[in-house]
């Protein structure tokens, strides 16, 4: 039973391109969560999604945006890179109505230069 | 607002000694999971343990063993007998219901613990 799965696992983008990362769910989770590991720091939440909506936000500008397709995986998409959003990005999924099987990604380590 | 500190940044310590990793955590909410998980260098989290805010029982898994005292708002983890597979960074996690859609889900990680384990 494959887990989360993310993509691309690395990512070298350039000050001020936009970038798409992507999130498979583990298999029979619906909800979609993204977060952000700045170097030596814990995740932070960006997002999470659930029936194709943005259902909660953390403290993320904009430029921070998402989308969840039909088949619930979901992509991460942010423009107008800065420095500061080099970081690991994490994805988790889980059911719906509960913390239980609540599963991360290996994550997509993203320079910024 | 919830807050998770993690008042140790590096433990250090010698193969077959116990590590216990300090979590002081802050929330309003009545209902609430706390959790520890575990970042290899490979970066994914890994699940340990996890404790609802109704059970105070503190249990041993293996050489995992957890101290939950919601008097001191506190949710300690111990290693038992450490072995070097154990060199990681611990995240201490709280996760509480979002009143708004009814749902769970966000995490609040704190800053996390570097554990090195030597031979």
């Amino acid at each position: 039973d494959a887990g989360v799965t993310q993509s691309p696992t690395h990512l070298i983008k350039t000050r001020g391109q936009q970038v798409t990362l992507r999130c498979s769910p583990k298999s029979g989770h619906d909800t979609v969560s993204w977060y952000q590991q700045a170097l030596g720091q814990g995740p932070q939440f960006i997002f999470q999604y659930y029936e194709e909506e943005e259902r909660q936000r953390g403290n993320f500008p904009d430029r921070f945006s998402g989308h969840q397709f039909p088949n619930y995986s979901s992509e991460l998409n942010v423009n107008a890179l800065l420095l500061g959003d080099s970081a690991l990005y994490l994805c988790a999924s889980s059911p719906r109505q509960g913390t239980y099987g609540y599963t991360f990604g290996s994550g997509t380590r993203l320079t910024v230069v | 607002a919830q807050k998770v500190t993690q008042a140790q940044t590096e433990i250090s310590v010698v193969e077959k000694e116990d590590v216990t990793l300090d979590c002081v955590y802050e929330t309003r909410d009545t209902t609430y999971y706390l959790f520890w998980y575990k970042q290899p260098p490979s970066g994914e989290l890994v699940f340990l343990i996890r404790r609802n805010s109704f059970d105070e029982q503190n249990e041993i898994s293996g050489r995992y063993s957890w101290n939950f005292q919601k008097s001191t708002s506190s949710f300690n983890f111990t290693i038992t007998a450490s072995q070097v597979v154990d060199s990681a960074v611990y995240f201490c996690a709280l996760s509480a219901r979002f009143l708004t859609t009814d749902s769970w889900g966000k995490f609040q990680f704190g800053a996390g613990t570097q554990v090195v384990v030597t031979p």
